[in-house]
C-alpha cells in the first residue's frame, strides 16, 4: 500500500513552454501533497504545500505564478511549470500525507524536466 | 526555524560491516518526528526509519537502528551487516509535532558507499 505515481517520469520541453507534472496517490486519499526540487546531488527543497480544495502555500522565493499547483482531489495535485526556461530544468519530487492512520508522507518516483 | 544538519557528505563501509550515519538538529520544540529516507540511484525516496520524541526506546527496523539523543538533539543512524543493496544517499529529517503540522526539514544527506 501507499503508493504515489508521478507523470511523466522524464519530460523535455522548450523554453517558454508550460509543462503540467501529476502526482497522485493510489491506494489512500490525502488531503496535502508536497512539492520538491531537488539540485543534482542536494537535498530536497520544498517548493510548496498542496491542500485539496483551496490554495497551496509557497514556501519563501518560490514564484507561485511559474509554479502553479492545483490540487483538485484527494488523489491528484498538480504542478504547472509556466514559460519554463534552462534554469527550471531539475528533478521535481511529490509527497503525498495520508488522511487517516499515522500521517506519514509516501514520495512518488519523481520527474525530470529538462527545457532547452 | 528548525534546522537538520549531517556532518558526512560521504561514508563508505565494507560489505557486512556496520556503519553509523550522523545527524543533529536544533528545535525549541519537545514534541516532534524524526526519520532517516534512503534515496537510492533510482532516486525514489524510501523511509528507513522513524522515531517519536516522546519514546526513550530507539527505534529499529531489522539492521537498522537509531541512536536517538534527545537532549544532545542527535539522531544517528546505524547499519549493520551492511549490503550492496544499502548503496544509496541518505537523508535525515525533522517534523514538528505541533498539530497539523506537516513539513518535513530535510538535512544535506550523506553519500553511503557499500565496498565489496
Amino acid at each position: 500500500g501507499a503508493v504515489v505515481s508521478q507523470h511523466p517520469s522524464r519530460v523535455i520541453c522548450k523554453s517558454g513552454t508550460s509543462v503540467k507534472i501529476e502526482c497522485r496517490s493510489l491506494d489512500f486519499q490525502a488531503t496535502t501533497m508536497f512539492w520538491y526540487r531537488q539540485f543534482p546531488k542536494k537535498s530536497l527543497m520544498l517548493m510548496a504545500t498542496s491542500n485539496e480544495g483551496s490554495k497551496a502555500t509557497y514556501e519563501q522565493g518560490v514564484e507561485k505564478d511559474k509554479f502553479l499547483i492545483n490540487h483538485a482531489s484527494l488523489t491528484l495535485s498538480t504542478l504547472t511549470v509556466t514559460s519554463a526556461h534552462p534554469e527550471d530544468s531539475s528533478f521535481y519530487i511529490c509527497s503525498a500525507r495520508e488522511t487517516a492512520g499515522v500521517n506519514e508522507q509516501y514520495f512518488g518516483p519523481g520527474t525530470r524536466l529538462t527545457v532547452t | 526555524a528548525q534546522t537538520v544538519t549531517q556532518s558526512q557528505p560521504e561514508m563508505s563501509v565494507q560489505e557486512a560491516e556496520t556503519v553509523t550515519l550522523s545527524c543533529t538538529y536544533d528545535t525549541s520544540e519537545s514534541d516532534y518526528y524524526l526519520f532517516w529516507y534512503k534515496q537510492p540511484p533510482s532516486r525514489q525516496m524510501i523511509l528507513v526509519i522513524r522515531q517519536e520524541a516522546y519514546k526513550q526506546q530507539n527505534a529499529t527496523e531489522n539492521r537498522f537502528s537509531v541512536n536517538f539523543q534527545k537532549a544532545a538533539k542527535s539522531f544517528s543512524l546505524k547499519i549493520s551487516d551492511s549490503q550492496l543493496g544499502d548503496a544509496a544517499m541518505y537523508f535525515c529529517a525533522y517534523r514538528s509535532g505541533v498539530q497539523g503540522a506537516q513539513k518535513l526539514v530535510f538535512g544535506q544527506g550523506t553519500r553511503l558507499t557499500i565496498n565489496p
